[in-house]
């Protein structure tokens, strides 16, 4: 079986400060992780995901996740916070091998504040 | 190119009512998602169409929710008659393939308020 937690429900920051949100997975098979943002009133839309390459994954907008098998995690950063980052970010698991059922996190809304 | 379409945008019913919602996903996109996304959570899997076929619909209240993809295009998901509990947002998305490993891409989502 299949989890994701996440484990701010909340992340405030200030503009041009560095940005984490934190995700914690789990899974029985090799994972394949995503992280999708939420902008209101607008669809998901995709900002980076893992799929068993490389463990430092690069995504849209400047963000950024480290897949951490030892830590079964999976956190988003970004070195500079920006006004228009401020949405609802989504940490997605799904198995390869298992019964394909993408889990979503319930979501981190992050604030950012001028 | 494209993106996945939803109507209608905003719904609002008496509970025991009826509602349908319409998708059309991206051209050439073999898979469908519906998900059910309740304020403060995260989206919930409803239902997986790979073309015309439903790959798991284990989350699907069968009782009283459907969807049909004919044609392996564009699909609708029906609630009959609908409770409070579904106030929520029903998003849609395609993905190419439907692999673990694929992205999928959403629609805007169609919110609905149940009374």
């Amino acid at each position: 079986a299949q989890s994701v937690t996440q484990l701010d429900s909340h992340v405030s920051v200030s503009e041009g400060t560095p940005v984490l949100l934190r995700c914690n997975y789990s899974s029985s098979y090799s994972p394949s992780l995503f992280w999708y943002v939420q902008h209101p009133n607008k669809g998901l839309q995709l900002l980076l995901k893992y799929t068993s390459a490389a463990t430092l994954v690069k995504g849209i907008n400047g963000f950024e996740a480290e897949f951490k098998k030892s830590e079964t995690s999976f956190h988003l950063t970004k070195p500079s916070a920006h006004m228009s980052d401020a949405a609802e970010y989504f940490c997605v698991v799904s198995e390869s091998g298992g019964s394909y059922i993408p889990t979503f996190g319930r979501g981190t809304s992050l604030i950012v504040h001028p | 190119e494209a993106g996945v379409a939803q109507s209608p945008r905003y719904k609002i019913i008496e509970k025991r009512q009826s509602v349908a919602f319409w998708c059309n996903p991206i051209s050439g996109h073999a898979t469908l998602y519906w998900y059910q996304q309740i304020l403060g959570q995260g989206p919930k899997l409803l239902i997986q169409f790979q073309n015309n076929g439903v790959v798991d619909d284990s989350q699907l209240p069968k009782d009283r929710f459907s969807a049909e993809r004919l044609k392996g295009v564009d699909s609708t998901l029906k609630i009959q008659p609908a409770k409070l509990e579904d106030s929520a947002v029903y998003l849609c998305a395609s993905s190419n393939r439907g692999t673990t490993k694929e992205t999928q891409y959403f629609g805007p989502g169609t919110r609905l308020l149940v009374l």
